[in-house]
């Protein structure tokens, strides 16, 4: 079984520029969810992906944008890019969940890009 | 106020030690609580989860959720080096809803 992997796992960009992150879910999973984490602290949402749809936005400006393609891989592109864009972005994969409590539709992460913003 | 409050340590602590980690959080709506583990250039790989209050035990390690508190903890007994790593405790409404992280606590184990 193919986990999820990302790339590229580093880029530095500087400030105006854009990017291009990509994102391979598991095998089985249609949904997938990016992920920003800056230096110490927690990953915070920035949208999910389910069938080709964007289901679901956190708290991020609309130069943050993404896709997803028939065989449920995503892109994460960011325009305009600033200093503090400087993360880790990370990429989950899930199955849907039937609303049972024992199901939580556990989120199965790559291991991130790490962008650095000049 | 933070949905999710977790203190970043640093914590060190020698092997061997039970070791205790904790978040609060706000929103009383919260159901699903998780622990991620995340070593250093990785991505989090989830630890433990439980559904609503109670404990769940998984070998050394042992989650506790306190609903009328808004408290969760992760305790690991019998700490190892090999559980040197940042531990993020993340909490959500329902199965499909994103999850929302605390800052991350991070765990030194001496040899």
């Amino acid at each position: 079984e193919t986990g999820v992997t990302q790339s590229p796992t580093h880029l530095i960009k500087t400030r105006g520029q854009q990017v291009t992150l990509r994102c391979s879910s598991q095998s089985g999973h249609n949904t997938v969810s990016w992920y920003q984490q800056a230096l110490g602290q927690g990953p915070q949402f920035i949208f999910q992906y389910y069938r080709e749809e964007e289901n679901g936005r956190g708290n991020f400006p609309p130069r943050f944008s993404g896709l997803q393609f028939p065989n449920y891989s995503s892109e994460l592109n960011v325009n305009a890019l600033e200093l503090d864009d400087s993360a880790l972005y990370l990429c989950a994969s899930s199955s849907p969940t039937s609303g049972r409590p024992t199901n939580t539709g556990e989120l199965f992460f790559g291991e991130g890009s790490r962008l650095t913003v000049l | 106020q933070k949905e999710v409050e977790q203190d970043p340590g640093p914590l060190s602590v020698p092997e061997g030690a039970i070791v205790s980690l904790n978040c609060t959080y706000s929103n009383s709506a919260f159901q699903y609580f998780m622990w991620y583990r995340q070593y250093s250039r990785k991505g989090p790989e989830l630890l433990m989860y439980t559904y609503s209050s109670g404990n769940k035990e998984d070998g050394r390690f042992t989650a506790q959720v306190d609903k009328s508190s808004k408290y969760i903890s992760l305790f690991i007994r019998d700490s190892q080096p090999s559980d040197s790593a940042t531990y993020l405790c993340a909490i959500r409404n329902s199965g499909n809803t994103p999850l929302v992280f605390g800052k991350g606590t991070r765990l030194s184990v001496i040899a």
